[in-house]
């Protein structure tokens, strides 16, 4: 099935350490949303985004809508443990049936 | 908690049989999403049902189909299980039909052995 770019796949960091990834696409989005999901749970909805350009931020986390709307950022700022787990991009499709697509997620690990 | 609830959480069956997962959206949400997803991968759209009616399909198998009832709760049923479809489950839910923002169930995870 389709699946956006996501990367990297995982990463290890130090704690207090600031994080980036992104989702990258060949195809242009409506919007962008950025879930957390820990083991063997359902994603959580961290942020959404609607605009080109649009920056938007939930507590130490901040994501971004590229201005070519093929492509989205999340930043998480000193991390913590508890920042443990795969987040996933997804990005909405402009036409059609408007689905979205989820990115293969980022893993990611912090090192107390 | 996302206020979108699954049952059950477990369910273990044998090749060949067929399973029925469940989903109730939201308060007020009118649109259920149904996705599927394999160990350690990405999630894979399957439905879309929006006031009871299918409004999108993805990668749904025809051995899977899915409704959503008047009262908005989904279900999900898959037949003639095979070992490639153990996976987890899980249902969205959405204020409207162009879904601005998809809230998450908990999974049902699905093993058949």
């Amino acid at each position: 099935g389709q699946q956006l770019n996501q990367s990297p796949q995982s990463m290890f960091i130090q704690e207090g350490e600031d994080v980036s990834m992104n989702c990258t696409s060949s195809s242009i989005f409506n919007t962008w949303l950025w879930y957390k999901q820990d083991p063997g749970e359902g994603p959580v909805l961290l942020i959404a985004l609607y605009k080109a350009g649009e920056l938007t931020s939930n507590g130490r986390l901040t994501a971004q809508f590229g201005i070519t709307r093929k492509d989205s950022f999340l930043n998480i700022s000193a991390s913590i443990p508890s920042d443990v787990g795969i987040y996933f991009c997804a990005g909405q499709l402009t036409s059609g049936t408007y689905k979205y697509i989820f990115g293969t997620g980022t893993r990611l690990k912090v090192l107390a | 908690d996302s206020g979108v609830t699954q049952t059950p959480k477990h369910l273990i069956t044998a090749t060949g049989q067929r399973v029925t997962l469940r989903c109730s959206p939201r308060s007020g949400d009118l649109s259920v999403y149904w996705y599927q997803q394999s160990l350690d991968q990405g999630l894979q759209f399957l439905i879309q049902y929006y006031n009871g009616e299918e409004r999108a399909k993805g990668n749904i198998l025809e051995r899977f189909s899915a409704q959503q009832f008047p009262d908005l709760h989904s279900e999900l049923n898959l037949s003639s299980l095979e070992l490639g479809d153990s996976a987890l489950y899980f249902c969205a839910s959405s204020v409207d039909r162009i879904s601005s923002e998809q809230y998450f169930g908990p999974g049902t995870r699905l093993t058949v052995t």
